[in-house]
């Protein structure tokens, strides 16, 4: 059973366009969601995480809109540039105190093209 | 180390034969988690640990997979009479449970290929 849906699967944007990739998760105990950044042979890195309490969180160039009762949040990147093509992969945990486990999308792996 | 180190980096191996991949979490890092990254997919959920314990590993897909931690640091991931459909990257994390708002941190991961 996938909990956490993600889309699109690829996406190509222009320089300086926004990116958007949109994810869907089914429990709705989930309450911590966070979004990675993975560059070809590393590990995944932590980019920007939100809990639902809030319907939107930007750091930089990057903000996470949620919609609690649509259960479904996505990542944006505005200006986007071409360091910021790498897998996006959305996650949903319960609770963020060192003892969840992630469920992880599928990833999405943004091209930004000059 | 600053990170989350594996070993071995990759790791060729014929059908059949058992492996055993490490992961150094950072260090005064409690929580160790084990995820296996297939091609194309998303990162699947393997094993929890706490400490030396491991109170969820619902993630092994079957008896052949084993992990353990010893002196709540150095963890293995041992997958016996390996399959093809074993060949992934398998990635360690970990976190602190000292402070709410914990940080996930993956290593490299360690890319098996079972040939």
């Amino acid at each position: 059973q996938q909990q956490v849906k993600q889309s699109p699967q690829s996406l190509i944007v222009q320089k300086g366009g926004i990116s958007i990739i949109n994810c869907a998760y089914e429990n709705t105990a989930f309450d911590y969601f966070p979004w990675y950044q993975q560059f070809p042979g590393k590990g995944p890195a932590l980019l920007i995480a939100i809990r639902p309490d809030v319907s939107e969180k930007k750091e930089g160039r990057f903000t996470i809109s949620f919609n609690k009762s649509a259960k479904q949040f996505s990542l944006h990147i505005m200006d986007s540039q071409p360091g910021d093509s790498a897998t996006y992969f959305c996650a949903a945990s319960i609770g963020n105190f060192g003892n969840e486990k992630l469920t992880f999308g599928t990833g999405t792996r943004l091209t930004i093209i000059p | 180390g600053a990170g989350v180190s594996q070993s071995p980096s990759n790791k060729v191996t014929e059908k059949g034969k058992d492996v055993e991949l490490r992961c150094d979490p950072i260090s005064g890092h409690t929580a160790l988690y084990w995820y296996r990254q297939s091609l194309g997919q998303g990162l699947e959920f393997l094993i929890y640990f706490q400490g030396n314990s491991a109170p969820d590993k619902s993630g092994l897909p079957s008896d052949r997979f084993s992990a353990e931690r010893t002196g709540g640091s150095v963890s293995t991931l041992t997958i016996q009479r390996t399959q093809q459909e074993d060949s992934a990257v398998y990635l360690c994390a970990s976190s602190s449970d000292r402070s709410s708002g914990n940080t996930i941190y993956f290593g490299e991961g360690s890319w098996l290929t079972v040939v």
